[in-house]
């Protein structure tokens, strides 16, 4: 594809329940970026990869949250034990050197 | 921590005003990116500025670094409804090569018809 493609593209779940939010990068790009935005905010830093390897995940709430790229291209973001304070857009974005970055549509979650 | 604050938070003008929103922080940052989000659109880089007391132009945006690169301008002139949006800045923050970036808050810019 063209661009970086989320999904799914909105998500609702009940408390307590686990969700798998997944990112497709742009193709070859080597960095792969999670942010939570709340709406009229901007981007929170989750957590980032270079490749298959997680270099920083110091912006992950809590131990709830964990994320993988296993083959150093999808992403998947795992939140488990959904809580309602987690309502939030999940974005991801992909970048070639890290500094320009494309960003996907999101993913809108929302807890019950 | 390294954050960055704009101001101000909304702005709501006339077509064909000008307008100015500011990024700014107390730690210096080695460059300074603005993009514009879109309602249910992700953010898109409009520049990146690397130099202090840089000036770049992108047709009627003029995008400034401070001199001791911890803030940076956005200057819109002759504002027109497509340039609606959310303006947010972003920075490099900490280690791992200037990878990890912080954004701002944003600037929630409306121009009304």
């Amino acid at each position: 594809g063209a661009g970086v493609s989320q999904s799914p593209r909105y998500k609702v779940t009940k408390r307590g329940q686990d969700v798998a939010l997944r990112c497709d990068p742009i193709s070859g790009h080597v960095s792969l970026y999670w942010y939570r935005q709340a709406l009229g905010q901007g981007p929170e830093f989750l957590t980032y990869f270079n490749y298959e390897a997680q270099q920083d995940k110091s912006g992950l709430p809590n131990d709830r949250f964990s994320a993988e790229r296993p083959e150093g291209s999808i992403s998947t973001l795992t939140i488990q034990r959904t809580e309602q304070r987690d309502s939030a857009m999940y974005r991801c974005a992909s970048s070639p050197t890290g500094y320009e970055q494309f960003f996907g549509p999101g993913t809108r979650l929302t807890v019950l | 921590t390294q954050l960055l604050e704009q101001s101000p938070q909304f702005l709501s003008i006339q077509e064909g005003e000008n307008l100015t929103v500011y990024c700014n922080s107390s730690s210096v940052f080695s460059s300074l990116q603005w993009y514009r989000q879109e309602p249910g659109e992700g953010p898109v880089l409009l520049v990146t500025v690397v130099t202090g007391g840089e000036v770049k132009k992108l047709k009627r945006l003029t995008f400034q670094f401070g001199d001791a690169r911890k803030d940076s301008s956005l200057h819109i002139t002759a504002a027109q409804p497509g340039d609606t949006g959310l303006y947010l800045c972003r920075g490099p923050t900490g280690d791992n090569y200037g990878q990890n970036f912080v954004f701002g808050p944003g600037t929630r810019l409306s121009v009304l018809p």
